[in-house]
């Protein structure tokens, strides 16, 4: 257990549906993040929150909205997705400075 | 951008010998650098990081040596074991940023041979 988890695991999803990715860390950490993995390709940094606030937007489609309501959750809101965003979506938390903990992911598939 | 590589995108080893898994990065102010290891269906796992005052670091099994003069770094693994097949990648970051904004290389996949 990394003290992150994501859920669902896995989603499908059709291209008109709304959904959402929740995160929840019990690490005490003050930053979290969303980060997308594609098949050969490095992770992807989409949005960073620090103390709840936004504070990276890494050039990422609005369809993909991200919530941070407190410092231990983090949402990442789905809609009209296309099928080149079928891709694991992966959470972190992270201290200030230091090594970032990941969740499981969760394996979308958008269809 | 900045970019970090990695030497090989897959390298199988015999059981109980010793790997070595290389990364080149390109960014002279990074000053921190990790190691993950990411199980299949899994999220990636923390193994090993090092602060760009040190060249080497030991964990179990685990070393990593930083080489900043060739912007390298290597995770050597011993006594490597079929639990170690996995993709291992690495990343790096610099004191620019509040918290950590890692970049990743694309990964290795290390397969283990019984």
């Amino acid at each position: 257990e990394t003290g992150v988890t994501q859920t669902p695991r896995h989603l499908v999803m059709g291209m008109t549906n709304k959904k959402s990715l929740k995160c929840e860390q019990h690490l005490g950490h003050n930053a979290m993040y969303w980060y997308k993995q594609s098949a050969k390709k490095p992770l992807e940094l989409m949005f960073v929150y620090n103390f709840k606030e936004q504070t990276e937007n890494n050039s990422v489609p609005s369809r993909f909205s991200p919530e941070c309501p407190n410092s231990s959750h983090l949402f990442l809101h789905l809609h009209t997705l296309q099928p080149e965003d079928s891709a694991l979506y992966l959470c972190a938390s992270s201290p200030r400075r230091g090594q970032l903990s990941f969740g499981q992911g969760t394996r979308l598939t958008v269809v | 951008g900045e970019s970090v590589g990695l030497h090989l995108p897959t390298l199988s080893v015999q059981e109980g010998d010793n790997s070595i898994i290389n990364c080149a990065y390109s960014n002279s102010a990074s000053d921190y650098f990790i190691w993950y290891k990411q199980e299949s269906g899994k999220g990636p796992q923390f193994i090993i990081d090092i602060r760009s005052n040190m060249d080497k670091r030991q964990g179990q099994r685990v070393t990593v040596l930083l080489n900043k003069t060739v912007k390298h770094l290597s995770l050597q693994i011993a006594a490597t074991q079929p639990g170690d097949s996995a993709v291992y990648f690495c990343a790096e970051s610099s004191a620019n940023f509040g918290n950590e904004k890692l970049t990743f290389g694309t990964g290795t996949r290390l397969t283990i041979i019984p």
